[in-house]
């Protein structure tokens, strides 16, 4: 399986900044995907980022808030903008497996707390 | 609306009983139905992948069934190292939520020594 690595860990931060969260693949895969995890709840996709197109965004989710790159097979970011104390929650992102259908591999997760 | 349940919400066994962790579903054509353990602080850690009524897989202590309607985790003789999350996702394969995996809320698995 693809081993994933997101920077940074955690973070801390102020209402109203923005903080960019990073992917890095160990392999080169065609779809990458963004996830939070409220306290207590479930996962939740926010986008599914392709290289060479617009990521897709899930109902709920907007580009303004969360914009994301995807700028080669191995590599993506996402901006939570504009901080606010609901933001606070752990962000993961995944790949799907290549010739293993549909199954998705986890990132160690960005925890992010907003005060 | 495709959805996952889990129950229990929490379950504490002592080490060396037996038990099962439910997964009930309602998805627009299945593509596959699959299970994560969850520690705290990490990433979802891959477990298995069903993909279709009575399939079964096996790791360790650890199997899954799954039926139309619901996976069971199985766990036989746990340790206290299996203390985790567990966290039941599906897939569509079709409709509104086609392709995106659909998370249930997990139980939350203590195996006291």
């Amino acid at each position: 399986s693809a081993v994933i690595s997101q920077k940074p860990s955690r973070d801390i931060c102020q209402r109203g900044t923005s903080l960019t969260i990073q992917c890095q693949v160990d392999s080169q895969v065609t779809m990458m995907f963004w996830y939070r995890q409220q306290p207590g709840q479930s996962l939740t996709l926010i986008a599914t980022a392709n290289q060479g197109s617009e990521a897709t965004y899930e109902s709920g989710f907007v580009i303004d808030k969360f914009p994301i790159s995807r700028p080669n097979l191995t590599f993506s970011t996402l901006t939570v903008s504009n901080m606010s104390p609901e933001d606070s929650s752990i962000y993961l992102c995944s790949v799907e497996s290549l010739g293993k259908p549909y199954e998705q591999y986890f990132g160690p997760g960005t925890r992010l707390t907003v005060t | 609306e495709d959805q996952v349940t889990q129950s229990p919400e929490a379950l504490r066994l002592q080490e060396g009983e037996s038990s099962s962790l439910n997964c009930s579903y309602t998805v627009s054509g299945l593509r596959g139905l699959f299970w994560y353990r969850q520690d705290p602080g990490k990433g979802p850690e891959f477990l298995f992948t069903l993909y279709s009524a009575g399939e079964e897989k096996e790791k360790e202590r650890l199997k899954a069934t799954l039926t139309k309607k619901e996976s069971f985790l199985h766990i036989t003789a746990p340790k206290p190292e299996d203390s985790a999350t567990y966290l039941c996702a599906v897939q569509a394969g079709y409709g509104g939520s086609q392709g995106n995996l659909i998370f249930g809320k997990g139980t939350k698995l203590s195996v006291k020594p």
